[in-house]
């Protein structure tokens, strides 16, 4: 079985720019939540999508958006890009969104923002 | 919010030396996974917790859900170089639909 994949793997914006991330999931899960890893905050959470309605969003602000389409596969989208949005973001999928559920990760996108 | 205390930050050992690292926390939780993290990739999952008092082993690696529920611990054993990476705890508040919930990490290096 196929694990999470996120495309691309490697970005440079400027800043200013907008990105679009994506990610698919494992096949079958249909829970995809997105989290932004940096060295001094570690992971954070960004949102957590199922049937294609955002379920859960963490405190970020409104220029990080996502959405998820009908085949599970997720995107996040950052627009007017600062200095600080320099990271490795990950995607994780399960199967559904519950409580007792774990999370699988994908290898992530490095974005770089100069 | 609630946080997640993970220590130490860094740990470096030799070959062959018992590793242990926990994660703390001022709220209850009902899941607790560990995961390690290489170089490049994303996390991977190592074992997953779902019950206080829980002991679970993957292979040299144990975890345990602590009794009151706010805190984890993972030991690793007879650590060997590819042990090398960061470990995240991760837990999951009592309630359905939450996000988890991360700890910093601890960064483990191993020499031979």
């Amino acid at each position: 079985k196929a694990g999470v994949t996120q495309t691309p793997r490697y970005l440079i914006k400027t800043r200013g720019q907008q990105v679009t991330l994506s990610c698919s999931p494992i096949s079958g899960h249909r829970s995809v939540s997105w989290y932004q890893q940096t060295p001094g905050q570690g992971l954070q959470f960004l949102f957590e999508y199922f049937s294609e309605t955002q379920r859960n969003k963490g405190n970020f602000p409104g220029r990080f958006s996502g959405r998820q389409f009908s085949n599970s596969r997720s995107e996040m989208n950052v627009s007017t890009l600062e200095l600080g949005d320099s990271a490795l973001y990950l995607c994780a999928s399960t199967l559904l969104p519950q409580s007792t559920d774990t999370q699988y990760f994908g290898p992530g996108t490095r974005l770089t923002v100069l | 919010g609630q946080q997640l205390n993970q220590s130490p930050q860094s740990m470096f050992i030799q070959e062959g030396e018992d590793v242990s690292m926990n994660c703390t926390s001022s709220s209850i939780f009902n899941t607790w996974l560990w995961y390690k993290q290489e170089p490049g990739e994303g996390p991977v999952l190592l074992i997953a917790l779902y019950k206080a008092g829980e002991l679970t082993s993957n292979g040299r690696l144990t975890a345990q859900f602590g009794i009151t529920r706010k805190d984890s611990f993972l030991n690793i054993s007879a650590s060997i170089p590819s042990d090398v990476g960061i470990y995240f705890c991760a837990g999951r508040v009592n309630q359905a639909g939450t996000a988890l919930i991360f700890g910093k990490g601890t960064t483990l290096s191993v020499s031979s």
